[in-house]
C-alpha cells in the first residue's frame, strides 16, 4: 500500500512566523505536490517537483517555497506566515509521468493567528 | 492553464438513488480525467478515471462519461448508500505533471 504521511495533523502558527510542513511518501515516487484545499475553490496546486532538487511553481506559489533535498520528502515552507494562508494543506505523490494514479497525504490544517 | 468547472456544489439524495455529478474542462489538449472521493478528516482517493480515448467506464455502482466534443465529463453514482457521503472532485489532467480540479460537490446520502 502506498503511504503518504504528513508530520502534522493540526497545526496553530502566529503572524511572521516561519513555518515547515512536511511530507513523506514511502514509494520511490518521482513526482511530489503541495495543494491548498480551501472551500468552493477545491485544490490548487502550490508547488510540485519531479526530482530530487527540482521544483516548479504551480498555479498559486506566493508566499511559498518548497525544499526536495530527498527523494522521499518535499517540505513546504512559509517564510513568514500570514492569517490568509490558513488552510487545509494536501501533499501528493506520483510513480512517474502518464496515466499513473496520485496518492494524497490526510492533510495538515493550517491556523494562522 | 486548465479550468475545471464542476456542478452542483452540494448534492442531497435519498438512498438508492442516483446521483450525478458534472465537470466542464476548458484545454481540448487535457487527455486524462481522474474523480477523487475525500472522507471526513482524510485526503482525496481516486474512485475511477477515465482517459480521453474512451467515452465510458464502468466500476460496480460507479461509471463515469466523456464527450471531448463538448469537453465534458460527468460521474453517475447509482443505488446510493450512506457510505457514498463525501466531498467528490473532478480533475482533468493536460500535461504530464499538473491535475487541474474542480471545486468540488458534497453529497450527503439520507437515509
Amino acid at each position: 500500500d502506498v503511504k503518504v504521511t504528513q508530520s502534522s495533523r493540526y497545526l496553530v502558527k502566529r503572524t511572521g512566523e516561519k513555518v515547515f510542513l512536511e511530507c513523506v511518501q514511502d514509494m520511490d515516487h518521482e513526482n511530489m505536490f503541495w495543494y491548498r484545499q480551501d472551500p468552493g475553490l477545491g485544490l490548487r496546486l502550490i508547488y510540485f517537483s519531479y526530482d530530487v532538487k527540482m521544483k516548479e511553481k504551480g498555479d498559486i506559489p506566493e508566499g511559498y517555497s518548497v525544499s526536495r533535498e530527498k527523494k522521499e520528502r518535499f517540505s513546504l515552507i512559509l517564510e513568514s506566515a500570514s492569517t490568509n494562508q490558513t488552510s487545509m494543506y494536501l501533499c501528493a505523490s506520483r510513480p512517474g509521468t502518464g496515466w499513473d494514479e496520485q496518492y494524497f497525504g490526510p492533510g495538515t490544517r493550517l491556523t494562522v493567528t | 492553464g486548465e479550468n475545471v468547472e464542476q456542478h452542483p456544489s452540494t448534492l442531497s439524495v435519498q438512498e438508492g438513488d442516483s446521483a450525478v455529478i458534472k465537470c466542464t474542462y476548458s484545454d481540448s489538449a487535457s487527455n486524462y480525467f481522474p474523480w477523487y472521493k475525500q472522507e471526513l478528516g482524510k485526503g482525496p482517493q481516486l474512485i475511477i478515471d477515465i482517459r480521453s480515448n474512451v467515452g465510458e467506464k464502468k466500476d460496480q455502482r460507479i461509471a463515469v462519461t466523456l464527450n471531448k466534443t463538448a469537453k465534458h465529463f460527468s460521474l453517475h453514482i447509482t443505488e446510493t448508500q450512506p457510505e457514498d457521503s463525501a466531498v467528490y472532485f473532478c480533475a482533468a489532467r493536460s500535461n504530464d505533471y499538473k491535475l487541474s480540479f474542480g471545486a468540488g460537490t458534497t453529497v450527503t446520502v439520507r437515509a
